[in-house]
This record gives structure tokens, sequence and C-alpha cells, in this order.
């Protein structure tokens, strides 16, 4: 069964804390992303990676970055966490190519910043 | 610049048939995605269509005019497990296999 999983399912973090989200896929994707979702807005991107340490900024970046080391894990930072960074984060990975090129989710990050 | 636009709620009842409507704006066109999303779940992958037309699976059928910039998701023989929201995407014209998401729609069927 292919996953994608995501380190946590609940964060409740301070204002002004470093936060680190992980992600891991199994299915050996080149692409992988970070999305939030907000009620009325859906998903949105904040960034994406399509090689090993190699990022590239999404629609909404500030306020965030992400490392890549590694094929199969993908990490979301906030640098320094903010209430208006109350989210839901999903994880999500593709391989490359065009056409049905699905993407599949980790369960989410639901985090609260306090 | 792209755009998805789907209604933000609809409700129906069990057994019934149901029709989600979405419609886009990209400046390159590389398929149309719909997903399902159960509440607190991640999003799991529907029906992806490049050709106009309709494309059956089981009871969920997805509809393509890319002429109309427009789609829809038809929900057959409704089951309570069907409530959830659908998520219609584009990939971006930018490449690398991003996908611009609309907002949503939340189904709810009752019984």
């Amino acid at each position: 069964d292919v996953k994608v999983t995501q380190s946590s399912r609940y964060l409740v973090k301070r204002t002004g804390e470093k936060v680190f989200l992980e992600c891991v896929q199994d299915m050996d994707h080149e692409n992988m992303f970070w999305y939030r979702q907000d009620p009325g807005l859906g998903l949105r991107l904040i960034y994406f990676s399509y090689d090993v340490k190699m990022k590239e900024k999404g629609d909404i970046p500030e306020g965030y970055s992400v490392s890549r080391e590694k094929k199969e894990r993908f990490s979301l930072i906030l640098e320094s966490a903010s209430t208006n960074q109350t989210s839901m984060y999903l994880c999500a990975s593709s391989l490359q190519g065009g056409g049905n090129t699905e993407a599949f989710f980790g369960q989410g990050t639901r985090l609260t910043v306090v | 610049g792209q755009n998805i636009d789907q209604p933000t709620e609809m409700t129906a009842t069990e057994g019934a048939i149901v029709q989600i409507n979405c419609t886009y704006q990209t400046s390159g066109f590389n398929g149309l995605f719909w997903y399902q999303q159960h509440a607190g779940e991640a999003p799991t992958f529907l029906s992806y269509n490049v050709l106009d037309g309709l494309e059956e699976k089981g009871r969920f059928s997805s509809f393509l005019s890319r002429s109309k910039g427009y789609s829809y998701l038809l929900l057959k023989e409704l089951q309570m497990k069907d409530s959830a929201s659908y998520l219609c995407a584009v990939p971006s014209s930018g490449g690398y296999n991003k996908l611009i998401f609309g907002a949503g729609t939340r189904l709810a069927v009752h019984p």
C-alpha cells in the first residue's frame, strides 16, 4: 500500500517557536509538495520540490522554508510561528511527467499556534 | 492566471444523483483532477480527464469540456458515505505537476 506519512496529526506551538513538519513517502516519487488548507480557501501550495535539494516557491511561501535532503523526505519549517499559520498542512507526492500523475496525500497535520 | 470555481455546499438525498460543477481558467491545459476528502482525512484521487467527454467509473462519472472550461462530477445512487468534500484541481502551467485546487464542494447526503 502506497503511503505518504506525516509525522504528527495534531500540533500546538507557541508564537515565535520554530516548527518542523515532516513528511515521508515510500513510492520513490520525484515531486513532493506542501499545501495548507483553510476553510473557504481550499488547498494552497506553499513549496514544492522536484528533486533532492531542489525546491521552488509555491503561491504562499512567506514565513515558511523547506528541506529535502533525501528523496523520500520533505520537511516544512515555520521559522517563527505566528497565529495566522494556524491551519491544516498537507504533504503530497507524485511522479514527474505529464498526464495522469495523481498526487498522493498524507493524512494532514493540524497545527495550532497560540 | 489560473482560477477554479466550484459551489461551496450541496445537499442531496440518499439514493439520488448529484452533479458537482467546476469551471476553470488556465493558460495551458494538462487535464483536470477530482479528489474526494472526508472530514479530517487526506484527499484521495477520484478521476482524471484530459479529453472531452464523460468518463465513467462505477457510481462516479466525470465530464470535461475543454472549450467551455467546464467539468462536472456525477455521483449516482448516493450513499451516506459519499458525504465529503469534492475538490477540483488542474495542473499549474508552471509544470512539475503542481496542482491548483478549487475551494472544494462540501456534499451532505441525507437519509
